[in-house]
């Protein structure tokens, strides 16, 4: 396989449900991100990791957990969310966070419906 | 906090027509990134440019340092151009603040 997978490409959770999204990347890059796509705005970032390493959390709220346990691996773990969390929540990886290396590639998102 | 203004919002237009998206931002940035999302929400990368112009196939874009802008042109327009395209700007500090993205412009280009 090659690219930026994520699964499940679906997920319809309940408010006291408890998953996990994952991520994983075949282009042997050192960055991976967490971004969440709302009907009607922007993309926005979540999470940075570099080389394993959390760089940025964009003030998002603790029931979103993030986990990088290699450069190759990023996961997202809910707990307890609220419907105004549905959304497409989406992945992607660059080969380094500066300069050229961080063209961004991106898996094809997990559509999370919260009921 | 950079705000990443596109416009238009919805552009229809004739196969073949040429076709140009704007992209403003408020704050100086390192780099701007174009994206393309198609129907189903898969994100491409199209161009990442930090000073003047870049060329891929059918697709131009450009940018402006001094006047914080960038465009993005489509020549020879077709059907299957049919997306929503995004411009995303990197801070200062790179990568590592992830990208500030634009709400996006829908494009039907009709056969």
């Amino acid at each position: 396989e090659t690219g930026v997978t994520q699964t499940p490409r679906h997920l319809v959770m309940g408010m006291t449900n408890k998953k996990s999204l994952k991520c994983e990347q075949h282009l042997g890059h050192n960055a991976m991100y967490w971004y969440k796509q709302s009907a009607k705005k922007p993309l926005e970032l979540m999470f940075v990791y570099n080389f394993k390493e959390q760089t940025e959390n964009n003030s998002v709220p603790s029931r979103f957990s993030p986990e990088c346990p290699n450069s190759s691996h990023l996961f997202l773990h809910l707990h307890t969310l609220q419907p105004e969390d549905s959304a497409l929540y989406l992945c992607a990886s660059s080969q380094d966070i500066i300069g050229v290396r961080n063209e961004q590639f991106f898996g094809p998102g997990t559509r999370l419906t919260v009921l | 906090k950079n705000e990443v203004e596109q416009s238009p919002q919805n552009l229809t237009a004739q196969e073949g027509e040429f076709i140009t998206i704007n992209c403003s931002y408020s704050v100086g940035i390192s780099a701007l990134h174009w994206l393309q999302q198609h129907p189903g929400g898969g994100i491409v990368s199209l161009f990442m440019l930090s000073s003047g112009k870049k060329k891929h196939g059918r697709l131009i874009a450009t940018i402006n340092i001094q006047e914080k802008h960038s465009s993005l042109h489509i020549t020879a327009s077709h059907p299957r151009d049919s997306a929503v395209y995004i411009c995303a700007v990197e801070g200062s500090g790179g990568g590592a603040d992830g990208l500030t993205f634009g709400k996006g412009t829908h494009l039907i280009i009709q056969p």
